[in-house]
């Protein structure tokens, strides 16, 4: 069975700041997706980012980046010039060809004025 | 933008009652997906249906869960006999295709079972 492993609790940045929040995942699958979702206090899960596993190329939307490591099967997400808003529950999740996604247990992401 | 509505935000209800849970997933897509997260945990699959069907089904759930697509435009999960530890948030999804699309949430239902 596959497994998303999210080892740091929470974490903080300073607005204005990068930070990187990091996942891995264990599966013996080649073709697979992985994905951020983010979700702040109102608790709905929004989609930030995803990256196919066939690609080589590491998916970005706007400040947000990913670090895809297939071999390693780690899967960071980095924000760029954090914002206020960007405070909320980032969880990492994987889905293969079955279509359910799995989700890691979530970094709590508080960003400082 | 379209997007999943859910119906009711916030559910209260006794232990041993039913509930049903509506949504209303993004027009043109064909697979739906319910998934729950116990207050602080993470979130958990329960289904996936297509064509009417079931997909998926994880161990959570039971002969106490059913869903439905009673009409073009609803999917709902009805929970028979309410217990406590199903107390937790729901969420609906959807996706245009399976295998290669992204899942799109709607914003959860908050069950509360007394």
């Amino acid at each position: 069975a596959q497994t998303v492993t999210q080892s740091q609790p929470e974490m903080s940045v300073q607005e204005a700041e990068t930070v990187t929040l990091s996942c891995t995942y264990d599966t013996s699958e080649s073709d697979y997706y992985l994905f951020w979702y983010k979700q702040p206090p109102s608790r709905q899960m929004i989609l930030v980012i995803r990256q196919e596993a066939y690609k080589q190329q590491n998916a970005t939307e706007n400040r947000f980046s990913v670090n895809f490591q297939k071999a390693a099967k780690s899967f960071s997400l980095k924000i760029s010039d954090s914002q206020l808003g960007d405070a909320a529950m980032y969880f990492c999740a994987y889905r293969s060809a079955n279509s359910k996604l799995t989700f890691g247990k979530g970094i709590t992401l508080s960003v400082r004025p | 933008e379209p997007e999943v509505t859910q119906t009711p935000s916030h559910q209260v209800t006794q232990m041993g009652q039913e509930v049903i849970l509506r949504c209303v997933p993004i027009s043109n897509h064909l697979y739906f997906y319910w998934y729950r997260q116990i207050l602080g945990q993470k979130v958990e699959f329960l289904v996936s249906f297509y064509n009417n069907e079931i997909s998926e089904k994880s161990e959570i759930f039971d002969d106490q869960f059913s869903v439905e697509r009673p009409d073009g435009s609803n999917f709902t999960l009805k929970i028979r006999s309410t217990k406590l530890e199903d107390s937790a948030m729901y969420f609906c999804a959807s996706s245009e295709i399976a295998r290669t699309d992204t899942q799109y949430f709607g914003p959860g239902t908050r069950l509360t079972v007394l």
